[in-house]
């Protein structure tokens, strides 16, 4: 079974903190995305990443950054918190296809971030 | 840019009643993935759709692909509690997934 976990359920933060939210996924998966979600908005893509070192802007990616250093590793960054980034944030993975074909996502539990 | 829109955004059922919700795409679509999440829980994969016209079921749940590959919706038969959560429908976008907004299910017993 494809597992993917988040570092916390839930952190309280600071407006202005660097905030460092984790995600780790043991399927050997290429493929990696951080979603926020909030009420009535979906799923909104932030960042994604295909391989390791390489992301891309999702929809959203203004106040945020990301980091790749291992293939089973995708962290968020927080470079400064602010309140209207108090969200519930989701991590995925999937496999990478080079056909026109998109594969399943695994979601981690998720991380409901208060910034206060 | 590519958009998947999905409606209603919420709806209520008594147990035992049917539900439906329709999900759009503003492009053709190589292929469709539903999702559930539960409440407190997170998006996990019920089904692709990947043929014009298609039509899967799992026990209660029938999903459709429309035949322009730009639309699809998924039919609930005779609801149950423990079909409350919210279904997503997706797009793909190179490798990445475009969500509607979700249609949040709620059942009263």
């Amino acid at each position: 079974d494809v597992k993917v976990t988040q570092s916390s359920r839930y952190l309280v933060k600071r407006t202005g903190e660097k905030v460092f939210l984790e995600c780790v996924q043991d399927m050997d998966h290429e493929n990696m995305f951080w979603y926020r979600q909030d009420p009535g908005l979906g799923l909104r893509l932030i960042y994604f990443s295909y391989d390791v070192k390489m992301k891309e802007k999702g929809d959203i990616p203004e106040g945020y950054s990301v980091s790749r250093e291992k293939k089973e590793r995708f962290s968020l960054i927080l470079e400064s918190a602010s309140t209207n980034q108090t969200s519930m944030y989701l991590c995925a993975s999937s496999r990478y296809r080079t056909s026109g074909s998109t594969d399943t996502q695994y979601f981690g539990p998720g991380t409901r971030l208060t910034v206060l | 840019g590519q958009q998947v829109m999905q409606i209603p955004q919420y709806q209520h059922v008594q147990e035992g009643e049917d539900f439906t919700t329709y999900c759009n795409s503003s492009t053709t679509l190589s292929n469709i993935q539903w999702y559930k999440q539960r409440p407190g829980g997170h998006p996990v994969f019920l089904i692709q759709l990947v043929k014009s016209g298609e039509v899967k079921k799992q026990k209660r749940l029938t999903f459709q692909f429309g035949e322009a590959k730009k639309n699809s919706s998924l039919h609930i038969t005779a609801t149950q509690t423990t079909d409350v959560g919210t279904y997503f429908c997706a797009g793909p976008n190179g490798n990445k997934l475009i969500f509607g907004a979700g249609t949040r299910l709620a059942v009263h017993p």
